[in-house]
């Protein structure tokens, strides 16, 4: 079956703009996480939805950074007005379930370069 | 204390060795453990789930030690594909998460 993709693969923006990153889950996984990784780096946690609701917002770097999730299913993480730092591979992952405690799937990254 | 704990080498193995490595965890009151293995410039995957019993996928053995409060990885004949970072998690009862050790990185020579 599917797995989990994201949208775009690769995206290179300039200093102050804003980015929309895209995460389509695995069918019928009802939470969805965000990661950020940098190079050479460990995963850093971003975000956690069940369902639509966001329970866990508790790993987004600043207030440019946000996501949502619809019908839940595919989630946008929103940057605005990207910085340097920002550069980065983004990570979204599935899991079934809400418990926290099951595997999670991942998907291939959007990789951002913020010139 | 970092939650999960992984010595990130690199470990330099010869093919064919054995190769063991192991991750402490911090909450003894988590459930699920899991080792990722991560490609460069990949994302991770699933490798094994670890069980409190041990078990075994072919080349690959994974342990648990719930009163160390360790799990580990043993890799058998180790093949140059088996080239990777290895994550540990383990899940974080109170938060509904997995929390992800930072990797080991393993380079397998011929």
């Amino acid at each position: 079956g599917a797995g989990v993709s994201q949208s775009p693969s690769n995206k290179v923006t300039e200093k102050g703009k804003d980015v929309e990153l895209r995460c389509d889950p695995i069918s019928g996984h009802t939470a969805l996480y965000w990661y950020r990784q940098s190079l050479g780096q460990g995963l850093e946690f971003l975000i956690y939805f069940q369902g639509n609701s966001a329970p866990d917002k508790s790993g987004l770097p600043s207030d440019r950074f946000s996501a949502e999730r619809t019908g839940g299913s595919v989630s946008t993480l929103t940057i605005q007005r990207t910085q340097q730092e920002d550069s980065a591979v983004y990570l979204c992952a599935s899991s079934f379930g809400g418990s926290g405690a099951n595997e999670q799937f991942f998907g291939p990254g959007t990789r951002l370069t913020v010139l | 204390r970092k939650e999960v704990e992984q010595d990130p080498g690199p470990f330099n193995v010869p093919e064919g060795a054995t190769v063991a490595f192991n991750c402490t965890y911090s909450n003894s009151a988590s459930q699920s453990f899991f080792w990722y293995r991560q490609d460069c410039r990949k994302e991770p995957k699933l490798l094994m789930s670890v069980y409190s019993s041990g078990n075994e996928d072919g080349r690959f053995t994974a342990q648990l030690n719930r009163a160390s409060q360790y799990i580990s990885l043993l890799i058998r004949d180790s093949k140059l594909s088996d080239s990777a970072t290895y994550l540990c998690v383990v899940n974080d009862p109170g938060n509904y998460q997995l929390i992800w050790g930072a990797g080991t990185k393993l380079i397998i020579k011929p």
